[in-house]
């Protein structure tokens, strides 16, 4: 399978916990996305890398959130001091220009 | 954050209907695309256009990006039970190597009724 994949697909962490998600893009693509996905919205940007180089984040990424990719190919994204706000799916996606293919997500739960 | 003003927020048809959605903003974009999800899942791509005016077809999709490059609809011929599910539409203004993250809606939860 050459499609984008994420690990884990479920995650239930208790309030205060961090919690680390990781994306594995396909292998091509050299650009890479975090969306955040609440029940009945759409996705919402948080974190954008072309290559190893983060190049644009909204304001919903506050500074309990953090996004990596180091060699430029996987990427994490790391929450910090988990508040029950923050349960949502966490999609990522990768593209080579506009077409952005997405992972089937990781769902976080916070209890 | 900004979101596309998309509908019907929801669609009940029997197998075999025509399908007609739409998505309207606020602002410009130079490329939209539409995307359908299935519960527990990632969206997955049916159609990017990139030029106003575009018709563009995949099977029984077809999609078109508006005139005024804010607005785009898609169309389903022929709907079959396995069209199910949640379909998003999503622009995007890309302005030289920035500005690659789509804005979505909020999306049209398609129902077929066998």
């Amino acid at each position: 399978d050459t499609g984008v994949s994420q690990d884990p697909r479920h995650k239930i962490t208790k309030r205060g916990q961090n919690v680390t998600f990781r994306c594995d893009p396909i292998s091509e693509h050299n650009r890479l996305y975090w969306y955040r996905q609440t029940l009945g919205q759409g996705p919402e940007f948080l974190t954008y890398f072309q290559n190893e180089a983060q190049l644009e984040k909204s304001r919903l990424l506050s500074d309990r959130f953090s996004a990596e990719r180091p060699k430029g190919s996987f990427s994490t994204l790391e929450i910090q001091r988990t508040e029950q706000g923050d349960s949502a799916m966490y999609l990522c996606a990768s593209s080579y220009e506009s077409e952005q293919y997405f992972g089937p997500g990781t769902r976080l739960t916070v209890t | 954050g900004q979101q596309l003003n998309q509908s019907p927020q929801s669609m009940f048809i029997q197998e075999g209907e025509d399908v007609s959605m739409n998505c309207t903003s606020s602002s410009i974009f130079n490329t939209w695309l539409w995307y359908k999800q299935d519960p527990g899942e990632g969206p997955v791509l049916l159609i990017a256009l990139y030029k106003a005016g575009e018709l563009t077809s995949n099977g029984r999709l077809t999609a078109q990006f508006g005139i005024t490059r804010k607005d785009s609809f898609l169309n389903i011929s022929a709907s079959i039970p396995s069209d199910v599910g949640i379909y998003f539409c999503a622009g995007q203004l890309r302005s030289g190597g920035s500005n690659y993250k789509l804005t979505f809606g909020k999306g049209t939860l398609l129902t077929v009724n066998p």
